[in-house]
C-alpha cells in the first residue's frame, strides 16, 4: 500500500527567506509525485509533478522539488517566499498504473510580513 | 478552454437523505477522479471514471456511487448520509491513455462542493 507523510502540519516563515515542505512517501511500486496548493475556499491546482527524467522539477513561480528515491522524499523548496505564498500545500503520489492518487495530510504555509 | 465546474457549491442536508453532486471535465478531458476532502485533512479518494466505466475505487462504502456520461460529465451520488459524510468533495478531470491500470495525464480540480450533513 502506499502513503504520504507531509512532516509538518504547519511552517511558519518570513517573508523573503527561504522554506521547505517536507514530504516523505512509501509504495511498492514506481510512482508519480505531484505538489498541489489549495488557497482559501479553493480546488487544489497542481504546482509541479515529477514523472521521469530529472529529479529536480520547477514551478512558474520559484518553486522546485527533488525526487530523491533512496530516501524516498519529495521535498518542495522556495529561495525567498512571498505573502501571496501562504496557502496549504499538499504532496500525492500516484502509482504508474495511475488510477488512484494518494494525498499527505497538507501543510500550512504562512508567511508573514 | 472551460476548466473543471462543480455544481452546487454548498449543500445542506441531513441525515439519512440522499445527494447527487455533479462534475463538468475540462474539454479534451476522459476521465474523472472523485475526493473527499475532511476539515483539516488531505484528499481522499473516493473512484475514477474512464470511459463511462468505473476505473478503481478507494476505501469508501457502495453508498457512494458514480455515473460518467458519454460528454465525460460526472455526478457523484450519496445515499444514506451520515454526520461524518460533512466535507468538500472535489472532482478531478484528466486524460487517460488507456484502460484500467494505464496512467492518466495531470488532474484538473474543480473547486469543490461543500457538503454539510446535520
Amino acid at each position: 500500500a502506499q502513503s504520504v507523510t507531509q512532516l509538518d502540519s504547519q511552517v511558519p516563515v518570513f517573508e523573503e527567506a527561504p522554506v521547505e515542505l517536507r514530504c516523505n512517501y512509501s509504495s511498492s511500486v514506481s510512482v508519480y509525485l505531484f505538489w498541489y496548493v489549495q488557497y482559501p475556499n479553493q480546488g487544489l491546482q497542481l504546482l509541479l509533478k515529477y514523472l521521469s527524467g530529472s529529479t529536480l522539477v520547477e514551478s512558474i513561480n520559484g518553486f522546485e522539488a527533488e525526487f530523491n528515491k533512496s530516501q524516498t522524499s519529495f521535498h518542495l523548496r522556495k529561495p525567498s517566499v512571498h505573502i501571496s505564498d501562504t496557502a496549504e500545500y499538499f504532496c500525492a503520489v500516484t502509482n504508474t498504473g495511475g488510477f488512484k492518487t494518494i494525498f499527505g495530510a497538507g501543510t500550512r504555509l504562512f508567511v508573514k510580513a | 478552454e472551460t476548466g473543471v465546474t462543480q455544481s452546487p457549491t454548498h449543500l445542506i442536508k441531513t441525515r439519512g437523505q440522499q445527494v447527487t453532486l455533479r462534475c463538468s471535465s475540462q474539454s479534451g478531458h476522459n476521465t474523472v477522479s472523485w475526493y473527499q476532502q475532511a476539515l483539516g485533512q488531505g484528499p481522499q479518494f473516493i473512484f475514477q471514471y474512464y470511459r463511462e466505466e468505473e476505473n478503481g475505487r478507494g476505501n469508501f462504502p457502495p453508498r457512494f456511487s458514480g455515473l460518467q456520461f458519454p460528454n465525460y460529465s460526472s455526478e457523484l451520488n450519496v445515499n444514506a448520509l451520515e454526520l461524518d459524510d460533512s466535507a468538500l468533495y472535489l472532482c478531478a478531470s484528466s486524460f487517460g491513455f488507456g484502460g484500467i491500470d494505464t496512467y492518466t495525464d495531470t488532474q484538473y480540480f474543480g473547486p469543490g462542493t461543500r457538503l454539510t450533513v446535520l
